[in-house]
Parts: C-alpha cells; sequence; structure tokens
C-alpha cells in the first residue's frame, strides 16, 4: 500500500535561517506531490505542486521554493526564513483527484 | 476560479445529537468534492468523496453527504455524534481533474466541539 512520510514533525527555527523539509511517498510512481501550507483560521493553501521530476508549479508568491530531485521526494525549502513563515506544512499526493496527506510538520520561526 | 466557502467557523454539538456542516462550492465544470477530518497536530484523512453517481455519499465513521448542484453545496451530515467526532473538518474541490494536476482546493475548516 502507499504511504507518505513528512519530516521533521516539528521545528523551531530562527528568523533568517534556512529551511528544508522532506516529503516521501511509497508504494506509487509517477504521483502527483503537494505542498500545502495551514494557517489558524486560514484552511488549507496549495503552495506548490509537482507532476514530475522537476517540474514545480507554484501557486502563490513567496519566500519559499520546492523541488523534486526524485519520483517520489518532494523537498521545500528556504534560503531565509521570515516570520509569517510560520505554521503548518502538509506534504500530499493525489491519485484519481484524491489527495492523501502526510502528518504534517509544525514550522515555527523565532 | 474555484473556491469553497465553509460558513461555520465553530460549532458545538452534543454527544448524540446530529450534525450538519455547510459546504458551498464555486466550480466551472462537475466538481469532484471531498471532505477531510482533521484531528489537532495531525494531516487529512478522507471522509468521503463524490465524483458522479448518487447524489448521497457514504463516508467512513458513520458519516455522509450530499451533493446539491442547484444549490452548490456538498453537506456533511452525521445523525449521532461521538465525542471522538470532535476535530476540524475541511471540504474541498478538486480542480484541474483530468488534466496533469489534481489540484485541492479546500474551504477554511470548521471547528467541531462536542460536548458530553
Amino acid at each position: 500500500s502507499q504511504t507518505i512520510h513528512q519530516w521533521p514533525a516539528t521545528l523551531v527555527q530562527p528568523v533568517g535561517s534556512p529551511l528544508s523539509l522532506e516529503c516521501t511517498v511509497e508504494g506509487t510512481s509517477n504521483p502527483n506531490l503537494y505542498w500545502y501550507r495551514q494557517a489558524a483560521g486560514r484552511g488549507l493553501q496549495l503552495l506548490f505542486y509537482s507532476v514530475g521530476i522537476g517540474q514545480i508549479s507554484s501557486e502563490v508568491p513567496q519566500n519559499l521554493s520546492a523541488s523534486r530531485p526524485q519520483d517520489r521526494q518532494f523537498i521545500l525549502s528556504s534560503k531565509k526564513l521570515l516570520l509569517s513563515d510560520s505554521g503548518f506544512y502538509l506534504c500530499a499526493w493525489s491519485v484519481n483527484g484524491e489527495g492523501f496527506f502526510g502528518q504534517g510538520t509544525r514550522l515555527t520561526v523565532v | 476560479a474555484q473556491s469553497v466557502t465553509q460558513p461555520d467557523i465553530h460549532i458545538t454539538v452534543s454527544e448524540g445529537a446530529s450534525l450538519e456542516l455547510r459546504c458551498n462550492y464555486s466550480y466551472g465544470a462537475t466538481p469532484y468534492l471531498f471532505w477531510y477530518v482533521q484531528s489537532p497536530g495531525q494531516g487529512l484523512q478522507l471522509l468521503l468523496k463524490y465524483f458522479s453517481g448518487d447524489t448521497l455519499v457514504q463516508g467512513i465513521k458513520g458519516f455522509e453527504a450530499e451533493f446539491k448542484r442547484s444549490q452548490s453545496s456538498f453537506n456533511l451530515r452525521k445523525p449521532s455524534v461521538h465525542w471522538s467526532d470532535a476535530a476540524e473538518y475541511f471540504c474541498a474541490v478538486g480542480a484541474g481533474y483530468g488534466g496533469a494536476t489534481n489540484k485541492l482546493i479546500f474551504g477554511t475548516g470548521t471547528l467541531l466541539a462536542v460536548q458530553p
């Protein structure tokens, strides 16, 4: 069966520091992959999606970037974190329109 | 543009009472609709989905939802709520299905509290 792994679960980083969140999917090939951010009272905002290796689409302008170096690996990065980057980040993959989510990363920028 | 509205930010019900969470969507074609549940600090779990066919869909944990095209709604219901149902619930519409993206557009969520 397919599984999705996301780490770390929690992260506290100072303003201006770099960020790397990793997500891997097992049990499927060539999945569509997504990064969402969840802020209180704002639901889930789609940040990036990828339909294949090296193919990244950005949904909103922001301080973050994404990369897909391997078929089942999706990385969310930043060179310099801002306070406003704090939030709950969720990785997901989809098949037939249905999304499957990781357990999320709680990022606090201090 | 596609959008999802969940007008109730916070709902409190008594255990054993019935529940209805509202969801309205805006989408130019036949929508693919989903309800997800999120426990605190966790990822999202799919409760149910509507792609086509019968407009009343059954999901896990005793939940059901009804697709009403005329009202652009996909409300979630449960006849008798259990304390373990306390969580945040998200409605979503699938955008771009059939193309390359299968993006999900989410509402802002409804936080459900259950009183004993």
